[in-house]
Formats: structure tokens, C-alpha cells, sequence
């Protein structure tokens, strides 16, 4: 079955550094890559998502990189600041099961000010 | 507009009362998941309905657990003879046709005694 493994668990940088999570997924059928950015309390929401015939997308401060080959990809955000501070998910889906998204266990990002 | 809708937002229940769990999709949006959240933990697909076709059970966890879609909008997650163990919230997320980009609700806290 699909199985996304994600690290860190836990990440802590100072405002203005970058910082970078990655994550591996099983199922060489998958196409679609998001990444989720769920606040304390608040709903999971969509930052940015690749599709696998793209090996790199960045939308201003951030960006997200996918080796295919290596069954990896990773979230990278430039010029941190505070209110990046949360728990970033990476998901993977299209494959096998279609609509489905599996996710993995959660990067919880602290950006000191 | 309107994003997706989920009732309630907590839910307090002794342990072997039944549960009803309502989400609102955004509109136009054909495809309806559920995933469940556990505290600190990573998102756990349940179901997945697509239009008219049959949903993907796959992620349901017992058979106390069901799921209903009625005309095509309004989804129920339905759990019977709740257990401790289903303590978590449940998340609901809605995408257009033929596309992958999920968008979540709320969520509905649920807390069994």
C-alpha cells in the first residue's frame, strides 16, 4: 500500500533562514504531491502542490522539488518568518488510488523571531 | 465563496452512543473525502465518493464505521457504539472534477467519554 514517510518531525530555524522538509513516498504510480500548512486549531490548507511531470514549483517564499526516480520530494522555504510557524504535511496521491491523498506524519515548524 | 462546512464542530459522546458527523462541500465540487486526525498525528484517509460511483471504503477502520452521500452534495459519517479510540477529528475536504486539489473544512473534535 502507499506509505509517505516525512522529516523532520520537528524543525526550528530563525527568522530569516531557510528551512527544508523531506519526504519519500511508496507508490511509483503516484503523480500528485501537495503540501498542507495546518495552524494550531485551523483547517489544513493547500500551499502548494507538484505534478510529476514537473521537477520543480515555487511560488514566491516557497518552493517544492521532486526526484521521481528517487521516489522523493521536499518543501523549501526561503526568507522564514514567524508566521510560517505550524505543522507542514506532505501528501501523495493520484497513483494506485486515484483521489485519495496519503499523508505523512507532520513537520512541526518553529520560526524564532 | 463559501469553503466546505462541517457540523458540528465538537462532539462530546459516552463511549457506545452513536455519532453523526454532517460536511457541506463546496459547491460544485464532485469528489468528497474523509480523513481522521488523531492528536499530533498525520491525516488517515476513511472514504472517498466520486459522483455516482461506488465510494472507496478502503480507509474505514471497523465495520461501525459508515458513510452516506446523498444527492450528490451533503456527505454523513456515521459511527456506531463509539470507542475511546475514536477520540480525533474528523476532516472533511471536497475537490472539482478531475482534479486533485483537496480542500478541507473545519473539522468536527470529536470526544468520546
Amino acid at each position: 500500500g502507499e506509505n509517505v514517510e516525512q522529516h523532520p518531525s520537528t524543525l526550528s530555524v530563525q527568522e530569516g533562514d531557510s528551512a527544508v522538509i523531506k519526504c519519500t513516498y511508496s507508490d511509483s504510480a503516484s503523480n500528485y504531491f501537495p503540501w498542507y500548512k495546518q495552524e494550531l486549531g485551523k483547517r489544513p490548507q493547500l500551499i502548494i502542490d507538484i505534478r510529476s511531470n514537473v521537477g520543480e514549483k515555487k511560488d514566491q517564499r516557497i518552493a517544492v522539488t521532486l526526484n521521481k526516480t528517487a521516489k522523493h520530494f521536499s518543501l523549501h522555504i526561503t526568507e522564514t518568518q514567524p508566521e510560517d510557524s505550524a505543522v507542514y504535511f506532505c501528501a501523495e496521491g493520484g497513483g494506485t488510488s486515484y483521489g485519495k491523498l496519503t499523508f505523512g506524519q507532520g513537520t512541526i515548524l518553529t520560526v524564532h523571531p | 465563496g463559501a469553503g466546505v462546512s462541517q457540523s458540528p464542530s465538537n462532539k462530546v459522546t459516552e463511549k457506545g452512543k452513536d455519532v453523526e458527523l454532517r460536511c457541506d462541500p463546496i459547491s460544485g465540487h464532485t469528489a468528497l473525502y474523509w480523513y481522521r486526525q488523531s492528536l499530533g498525528q498525520g491525516l488517515e484517509f476513511l472514504i472517498y465518493f466520486q459522483g455516482n460511483s461506488a465510494p472507496d471504503k478502503s480507509g474505514l477502520p471497523s465495520d461501525r464505521f459508515s458513510a452516506e452521500r446523498t444527492g450528490g452534495s451533503v456527505s454523513t459519517l456515521t459511527i456506531q457504539r463509539t470507542q475511546q479510540e475514536d477520540s480525533a477529528v474528523y476532516l472533511c475536504a471536497s475537490s472539482l472534477p478531475s482534479r486533485y486539489e483537496q480542500y478541507f473544512g473545519p473539522g468536527t473534535r470529536l470526544t468520546v467519554t
